[in-house]
């Protein structure tokens, strides 16, 4: 089967740092993106790796290990529109979308 | 340009009614899919399509159909709706090249209720 894991919730503070890991069981890979959904929108991409290593893209950057099969969203300098659930989404041999169940990220003062 | 667009964006219907939802995408995109999105929980995939006239099941595809006559529009059938298929349902398209190029954009959904 497939399978994504990703905690459920994540609560940080204004300004800091934080790290949302997920790992994954898919049967192919094709790459790992991360997508951004605020409560009652529809998600929006943040980012994709392809390969080993670290994506940058302003204040989000995001990493992959294919090896150990798992990947993280780094966001940094945090603000208060980045609460939002965040879900990573395998990308399979037929460019389909595996999604996670996401996590929930609240951003307090 | 308007991207992807679904109507109807809310709809409440009767067990055993049937419903159309429609997709419009006008970024001349080859691929489109629509998925489903429980509370609390991520996007299921249910049927997708690689090109005009041709579908695929995705995840979860009992209880519906797909048709794609036209390269900017897909179309997800209910036949015979049931309370399960309470949900709001996401349709998005991409170019389906590989890497980066396959990023998803999403429509805005469309909220089900089946009473």
């Amino acid at each position: 089967g497939q399978s994504l894991e990703q905690p459920s919730e994540v609560t940080a503070v204004e300004g800091a740092i934080v790290q949302i890991n997920c790992t994954y069981q898919t049967s192919g890979f094709y790459g790992l993106s991360w997508y951004q959904q605020h409560d009652g929108g529809a998600p929006t991409f943040l980012s994709y790796n392809g390969l080993d290593g670290l994506e940058e893209t302003g204040r989000f950057s995001s990493f992959l290990s294919r090896s150990d099969s798992y990947g993280y969203l780094l966001l940094q300098e945090l603000q208060m529109k980045d609460s939002a659930s965040y879900f990573c989404a395998v990308m399979d041999s037929s460019y389909k979308l595996i999604f996670g169940s996401g996590t929930r990220l609240l951003v307090r003062p | 340009n308007a991207g992807v667009t679904q109507t109807p964006k809310f709809r409440v219907l009767k067990t055993g009614q049937s419903m159309t939802l429609l997709c419009a995408q006008d970024m001349n995109h080859e691929y489109m899919y629509w998925y489903r999105q429980d509370p609390g929980m991520g996007l299921r995939l249910i049927h997708y399509s690689v090109g005009e006239g041709t579908t695929a099941k995705g995840e979860v595809p009992d209880g519906y159909n797909v048709s794609r006559l036209k390269k900017q529009n897909f179309l997800l059938g209910l036949e015979s709706a049931a309370p399960s298929q309470t949900s709001v349902y996401f349709c998005a398209s991409s170019t389906g090249t590989s890497g980066i190029g396959n990023e998803q954009f999403f429509g805005p959904g469309t909220r089900l209720t089946v009473l």
